[in-house]
């Protein structure tokens, strides 16, 4: 069973850089890319769900409009991670970020039809943006 | 855009509960799926996924769960509602070539 975890700083400060990094478990994820792809996924407090972005093997998409092209998604350093920047935070930014893992083989132009949801997520973590 | 209803959904246990989710595109593919998930974010725990392309239950999710629709209409329901069934639902757009979307989540909580 793949796990995820999500890392990186609990307090940021505003107009400064979020990184976080999703390590996963017992798999590389630019070889496991080919089968699976990465979603971010974030909830503010006292708020729903919203799609962050996605990255595969393709490249990142950006989901959310509102965030104006402030999110960057990436393999991390290392072969076992991917990676959210986001730019520019202010206190709206403050929220719990998941990632999670895509079943779904990654296609240019086409859908899989053998795609079966986002089945694997990380515990999450806080971030708080305050000076 | 991705419209839930109802946005709170009391009920009694072992009773029935739906919850409706309308796309503002249609999210049939022309391979013949639909494109749209359901998740539940219990209270202090990460999303879990319910339901996938419309109607496909996902490993592990009791057969109390289902769901049904197509096109922009669907309808996630629970059979017989449990306790630990409490949390937030959310509909999840995920039509290949558009952003992912959720809906607002209905809360569903015991009377």
């Amino acid at each position: 069973q793949v796990l995820l975890q999500e890392s990186g700083p609990v307090l940021v400060k505003p107009s400064q850089t979020l990184s976080l990094t999703c390590s996963v478990s017992d798999v590389s994820v630019s070889s496991a890319s080919v089968s699976f792809y990465w979603i971010w996924v974030r909830q503010p407090a006292g708020k729903g769900l919203e799609c962050i972005g996605r990255y595969s093997i393709y490249g990142e998409s950006n989901d959310n409009p509102s965030l104006r092209g402030r999110a960057t998604i990436s393999m991390g350093r290392s072969k076992n991670q991917v990676s959210l920047e986001l730019h520019s935070m202010t206190a709206a930014d403050t929220a719990i970020y998941y990632c999670g893992r895509i079943n779904s083989r990654p296609t240019v132009g086409g859908a899989d039809p053998s795609y079966r949801g986002v089945d694997v997520w990380g515990q999450g973590t806080t971030v708080i943006v305050s000076s | 855009v991705m419209t839930q209803s109802p946005l709170s959904l009391p009920v009694t246990l072992g009773e029935p509960a739906s919850i409706s989710c309308r796309s503002s595109l249609s999210l049939l593919h022309r391979n013949g799926f639909d494109y749209m998930d359901w998740y539940l974010r219990k209270p202090g725990q990460s999303p879990q996924l319910l339901i996938y392309k419309g109607t496909f239950r996902a490993s592990g999710v009791p057969d109390r769960f289902s769901g049904s629709g197509s096109d922009t209409e669907f309808t996630l329901r629970i059979d017989r509602v449990e306790a630990e069934d409490v949390g937030v639902y959310y509909c999840m757009q995920v039509l290949p070539g558009f952003p992912f979307i959720f809906g607002q989540g209905t809360r569903l909580e015991i009377k």
